[in-house]
C-alpha cells in the first residue's frame, strides 16, 4: 500500500529566509502524482504545487519550488523568501491515478513564519 | 465562482445520534470527494464518487457511515449512530472530470465533528 510520510511535524522561519519541507513516499508504481497541499490557519485547504512522476524537471510555483527523488521517493518542498502569510499546514500527498484517482496524504507539516 | 462549500461548519453530536453532512461541489465537477483527518492524524480518504455513482469507497470505515450524491450534485455523509473514534474533521472535494491522470482536488472547509 502506499503510504505518505512527513517527518517534521513542526517547523519555523524568520521572514525573509528560506525553509524545506519534507516528504518521502512509498509506492511500487512507475506513474503517478505528488501534491503539496498548503492549509492557512481557519481557511481551505489548497494547492500549491504538483508534479508527475515521470516529468524529471522539478516543479515550480513563483516562490515554491520541489526537489523530487524520484529513486529515493522524496519530495521535498522549498519554499523562499518566506512571508507571513505562508504561515500554514502543508500536506504532501500522493495520487496513483489510474486505478483510482484518491489522495494519500502524509500528516501534516505545520509552519511558522516569524517577522 | 463559488468554492466547495460544506455544511455545517461544526457538529457536537452525543454518541449514538445521527449526524448528516453536507457538500456542495464546484458547480460542473463530476468527481467528489470525501477525506476525513482524526486529530494529529493524517487526512485519510473515505470515498469517490463520478457524478451520482460510487466509483471508489474503500475508505470508508464501517456500514454506520452511508453517503449519497442524488443526481451528482450535492453529496451527504450520514454517521448513524455516532461513536466517540468519528470525532474529527470531514473534507469533501471536487474536480473536473478529465483524461490523462488526476486534475487538481479543490477543497471546502471542512465539518469539524466532534462526538461526545
Amino acid at each position: 500500500a502506499q503510504t505518505v510520510t512527513q517527518s517534521q511535524p513542526e517547523m519555523s522561519v524568520q521572514e525573509a529566509e528560506t525553509v524545506t519541507l519534507s516528504c518521502t513516499y512509498d509506492t511500487s508504481e512507475n506513474n503517478y502524482y505528488l501534491f503539496w497541499y498548503k492549509q492557512p490557519p481557519s481557511r481551505q485547504m489548497i494547492l500549491v504545487i504538483r508534479q508527475e512522476a515521470y516529468k524529471q524537471q522539478n516543479a515550480t510555483e513563483n516562490r515554491f519550488s520541489v526537489n523530487f527523488q524520484k529513486a529515493a521517493k522524496s519530495f521535498s518542498l522549498k519554499i523562499s523568501d518566506s512571508q507571513l502569510g505562508d504561515t500554514a499546514m502543508y500536506f504532501c500527498a500522493f495520487s496513483e491515478s489510474y486505478n483510482t484517482d484518491k489522495l494519500i496524504f502524509g500528516t501534516g507539516t505545520r509552519l511558522q513564519v516569524f517577522p | 465562482e463559488a468554492g466547495v462549500t460544506q455544511f455545517p461548519s461544526h457538529s457536537v453530536i452525543e454518541k449514538g445520534q445521527t449526524v448528516t453532512l453536507r457538500c456542495d461541489p464546484i458547480s460542473g465537477h463530476d468527481n467528489l470527494y470525501w477525506y476525513r483527518r482524526v486529530m494529529g492524524k493524517e487526512i485519510k480518504f473515505l470515498l469517490h464518487f463520478v457524478k451520482e455513482s460510487k466509483q471508489d469507497e474503500s475508505g470508508m470505515p464501517n456500514n454506520r457511515f452511508l453517503a449519497e450524491r442524488t443526481g451528482g450534485t450535492y453529496s451527504t455523509l450520514k454517521v448513524q449512530p455516532a461513536e466517540l473514534e468519528d470525532s474529527g474533521v470531514y473534507f469533501c472535494a471536487s474536480s473536473p472530470l478529465i483524461a490523462g491522470g488526476p486534475d487538481t482536488q479543490y477543497f471546502g472547509p471542512g465539518t469539524r465533528l466532534t462526538v461526545l
